[in-house]
């Protein structure tokens, strides 16, 4: 069974600065199987990225994501006031697997 | 447009059952699979299980395994979870999700607060 560790678990940082996710897994797979998703409190999960580094349609290209084997990294370039939120890092096998979630805060 | 649009928020006492649906709309509906994921107070995402609208066949995670039903009716391009033998812990919001090419979920219900009473 994949575990998907997401690191850190709070990150503080300014508007127009960048932001670096980290997503481990356990395990090696597939780049076409790692997403990331974007949650604002009261709202339900937006899919931002698939396929490890896939923008999903109307995502900012502010927003990137790479990696490969059990490393995976989600980078916003510069960040707006509405990127502050929490980022949930996916795994798609025989089942889904979601790491803990990054909480993005304003420093 | 795709949307999703859950039903309403329930309340229900340990032990009891209860049943969540999950209208869909702006696409063929028997062409994507169907995904239900949990998320309790101020905790993460978890996977329940998923649901192919063409052939009616699931696979649960194995948390649930014997406790959730997830159905559909082609003439509504509905899905139903049900999930039996409440207990506290199941206190959570209940999301339905279109899977995207056996990869990610790419649209998402508004979802459904269940909450679960002693």
């Amino acid at each position: 069974e994949i575990v998907l560790t997401q690191s850190p678990g709070t990150l503080s940082l300014s508007p127009g600065e960048r932001a670096t996710l980290s997503c481990r897994a356990s395990q090696d797979f597939s780049r076409s199987n790692l997403a990331w998703y974007q949650q604002k409190p009261g709202q339900a999960p937006r899919l931002l990225i698939y396929g490890s580094a896939n923008r999903a349609t109307g995502i900012p290209d502010r927003f990137s994501g790479s990696g490969s084997g059990t490393d995976f990294t989600l980078t916003i370039s510069r960040l707006e006031p509405e990127d502050f939120a929490v980022y949930y890092c996916q795994y798609y096998g025989n089942s889904l697997r979601f790491g803990r979630g990054t909480k993005l805060e304003i420093k | 447009q795709v949307q999703l649009v859950q039903s309403g928020a329930e309340v229900k006492k340990a032990g009891a059952s209860v049943k969540v649906s999950c209208k869909t709309s702006g696409y063929t509906f028997t062409n994507y699979y169907l995904h239900w994921v949990r998320q309790a107070p101020g905790q993460g995402l978890e996977w329940m299980g998923i649901f192919n609208p063409n052939a009616g066949n699931t696979i649960y995670s194995q948390k649930f395994q014997g406790r959730v039903t997830m159905t559909g009716d082609t003439s509504t391009s509905t899905v139903y979870m049900e999930l039996n033998s409440l207990r506290s812990e199941d206190t959570a919001v209940y999301y339905c999700a279109r899977d995207h090419e056996s990869s990610c979920l790419d649209h998402w219900g508004q979802g459904t607060l269940v909450t679960v009473s002693s």
